[in-house]
């Protein structure tokens, strides 16, 4: 079976652009999780998806960031504007209720 | 709140020593998960094992073996005869039940096994 797939797997930009994530989960799983992974602050949960619906965001940044979930199988993070300090490993999980997580293998993320 | 401890934050073995990575753990949940991951050089963050609270039985899997205290509000993680291709950056992680899927993360422990 696929596991959660992201894209891209590296992404550079320039401070003031947009930036796109996106996630694919694994068929059949019902949560969707992103983190953002620093060197400063480590594993941190941004945001969580139940049956496509969000159930808590209070770990979203600021309000340049945004996600959504438009169906079971696809997800984006949406960062706009990007700023330096988002440069930043972000992972895609899903897993079949809360407490189960499968990650993705992480999109890094560089803003110049 | 909860929180993860893994204080250990660098060890380094030499090929076929045995090695524990220690974790211990806060939370008020009585019902909680808690999780090891792997994440080794090339990024990706790979599921080792998931435990719930109610299932103290330590596990074994190949040369991995995890022993659960609750007493001790811990979550070891052994690894025996270790390998090179076990270097990596090892996360104990925990899911209160109240948390509604937020996983808290350890700060990870680094472990370099030499040839």
């Amino acid at each position: 079976d696929a596991g959660v797939i992201q894209s891209p797997r590296h992404e550079v930009t320039e401070m003031g652009q947009e930036v796109t994530l996106r996630c694919k989960p694994i068929s059949g799983h019902n949560s969707l999780f992103w983190y953002r992974q620093t060197m400063m602050r480590g594993l941190e949960l941004l945001i969580y998806f139940n049956n496509n619906v969000p159930i808590d965001d209070s770990g979203m940044p600021e309000d340049r960031f945004s996600a959504k979930m438009p169906n079971a199988s696809f997800s984006t993070l949406k960062i706009q504007p990007s700023e330096p300090r988002d440069s930043a490993v972000y992972f895609c999980a899903s897993g079949r209720g809360v407490f189960e997580q499968f990650f993705g293998p992480g999109t890094r993320l560089t803003v110049l | 709140a909860q929180k993860v401890t893994q204080a250990q934050t660098e060890i380094s073995v030499v090929e076929k020593e045995d090695v524990t990575l220690d974790c211990v753990y806060e939370t008020r949940d009585t019902t909680y998960y808690l999780f090891w991951y792997k994440q080794p050089p090339s990024g990706e963050l790979v599921f080792l094992i998931r435990r719930n609270s109610f299932d103290e039985q330590n596990e074994i899997s190949g040369r991995y073996s995890w022993n659960f205290q609750k007493s001790t509000s811990s979550f070891n993680f052994t690894i025996t005869a270790s390998q090179v291709v076990d270097s990596a950056v090892y996360f104990c992680a925990l899911i209160g039940g109240t948390s509604y899927g937020k996983l808290t993360f350890g700060q990870g422990t680094i472990l370099t096994v030499h040839p």
